[in-house]
């Protein structure tokens, strides 16, 4: 079975500062990986993705993320925080079977950016 | 292009009705799944269809149904609403290309937000 942990319901940088969230998953086949942003009242949008390609993989709004097997992680990062990155970040392992393919999403990370 | 659309946007049930959500596919899609998404927590899978056919579902019982169209667009019934229910309901909708299957990315919609008081 697959599973997503993301480390940190909560977390506040400064504007301009850092952006770290993490996220490890459980997998018993090569992973599908996904991160997905939601901002207040609206539906998911998709930030990047890792399909066994690259593994730092670049995505919208300056965001990556880096899939390391060897510690089961796909921890998203960004330079510099915006205001506008204010959020809720879900990351996400695809799998599929036969015909059906799914997401399996972990609990989210509010991304919370001050002055 | 366009994307997935859902509808309404906002509905408010009682408890023990019964609610029909209603999502339309992204241009050149065949397949939809519907996920809810309770408050504070991320989406989980309900199920997919593709040809008219169930061929994926979580762990939801079975009050929770659903529905095809030839045209791909999709409706999610739940019957004998409980409190437990109120969610923002999440359809997503992907290709599944038989020439080559693999995990097919999934494209959101909006999102229903069902209150059950």
């Amino acid at each position: 079975a697959q599973s997503v942990t993301q480390l940190g319901s909560h977390v506040s940088v400064s504007e301009g500062a850092l952006v770290l969230l993490r996220c490890n998953y459980s997998s018993s086949v090569p992973p599908y990986l996904f991160w997905y942003v939601q901002y207040p009242n609206q539906g998911l949008q998709l930030l990047l993705k890792y399909t066994s390609a690259a593994t730092l993989v670049k995505g919208i709004n300056g965001f990556e993320a880096e899939f390391k097997k060897s510690e089961t992680s796909f921890h998203l990062t960004k330079p510099s925080a915006h205001m506008s990155d204010a959020a809720e970040y879900f990351c996400a392992v695809g799998t599929h079977t036969g015909t059906a393919s799914k997401l399996t999403f972990g609990t989210g990370t509010r991304l919370q950016v001050t002055l | 292009e366009t994307g997935v659309t859902q509808s309404p946007t906002h509905l408010i049930k009682t408890r023990g009705q019964q609610v029909t959500l209603r999502c339309s596919s992204q241009s050149g899609h065949n397949t939809v799944s519907w996920y809810q998404q309770a408050l504070g927590q991320g989406p989980q899978f309900i199920f997919q269809y593709y040809r008219e056919e169930e061929n994926g579902r979580g762990n939801f019982p079975p009050r929770f149904s659903g529905l095809q169209f030839p045209n791909y667009s999709s409706e999610l019934n739940v019957n004998a609403l409980e409190l437990d229910d109120s969610a923002l309901y999440l359809c997503a909708s992907s290709l599944y290309a038989l020439a080559a299957p693999s995990y097919n990315e999934q494209f959101f919609g909006p999102g229903t937000r069902l209150t059950v008081l």
